[in-house]
């Protein structure tokens, strides 16, 4: 079945460094994919997606590429703030089907 | 965006009682909701998909009789958990989804549930 492996966390960062987040997926066809984010304390919001091969999606300085030959949507950030520290998922959804997620990523910005 | 709110968003709870959580889309209809649970670094689970006026449609492996999912208006899901036992304690999260079955879905905060 659908699936979604990405980087296990906690991941500590300093303000200003560059943030990668790896996120693959095996998926039969052409699933559309998805970086959602949850601040403490609220719900996931979408944070960017892709719904096609080599398509970008960037959102708030973060962007991540929808890469079919390696199947993966890594997401980066050049320049991370304190305000990034949140939880990161990466989801893909095939047609209409349920959106499957992966574990999530704990981001920590330190000033 | 739109705003999903869940209630409560934290609940404890003697073993062998029943608790309600309710999922309100604050701003929109929501033909569509559903409900997911969350195990401490795990992936949201899809528990059942809810479409107003009818029966949930559940996925393999989670009890209907256990976990009643009710969408009687757009604008509001309720999950009850009966007779609850301390493997039931998670973080349990809605989402919703407005107009088409491509729409954006929308989370509601999360409502931590723990059985003692």
């Amino acid at each position: 079945g659908d699936s979604v492996t990405q980087m296990e966390g906690p991941v500590t960062l300093s303000e200003e460094a560059f943030l990668t987040i790896n996120c693959t997926y095996t998926a039969t066809g052409y699933p559309s994919l998805f970086w959602y984010v949850q601040y403490p304390g609220e719900g996931l919001q979408l944070l960017l997606k892709a719904t096609k091969a080599d398509d970008k999606g960037s959102n708030k300085g973060f962007e991540a590429t929808y890469r079919k030959e390696t199947t993966s949507f890594h997401l980066e950030k050049g320049s991370v703030q304190v305000s990034d520290s949140a939880v990161y998922f990466c989801a893909l959804l095939r047609g209409s089907e349920k959106l499957v997620f992966g574990k999530g990523t704990k981001l920590t910005v330190n000033p | 965006g739109a705003v999903v709110s869940q209630h409560p968003s934290w609940v404890i709870c003697k073993s062998g009682t029943s608790v309600k959580i309710e999922c309100r889309s604050l701003d929109f209809q929501a033909t569509t909701m559903f409900w997911y649970r969350q195990f401490p670094k795990q992936s949201l689970m899809l528990m059942a998909t809810s479409n107003e006026g009818s029966k949930a449609t559940y996925e393999q492996g989670v009890e209907k009789d256990k976990f009643l999912i009710n969408h009687a208006s757009l604008t509001l899901s309720t999950l009850t958990v009966t007779s609850a036992h301390p493997e039931d304690s998670s973080f349990y999260i809605c989402s919703a989804r407005a107009g088409s079955s491509d729409g954006e879905l929308f989370f509601g905060e999360g409502s931590r549930l723990t059985v003692l």
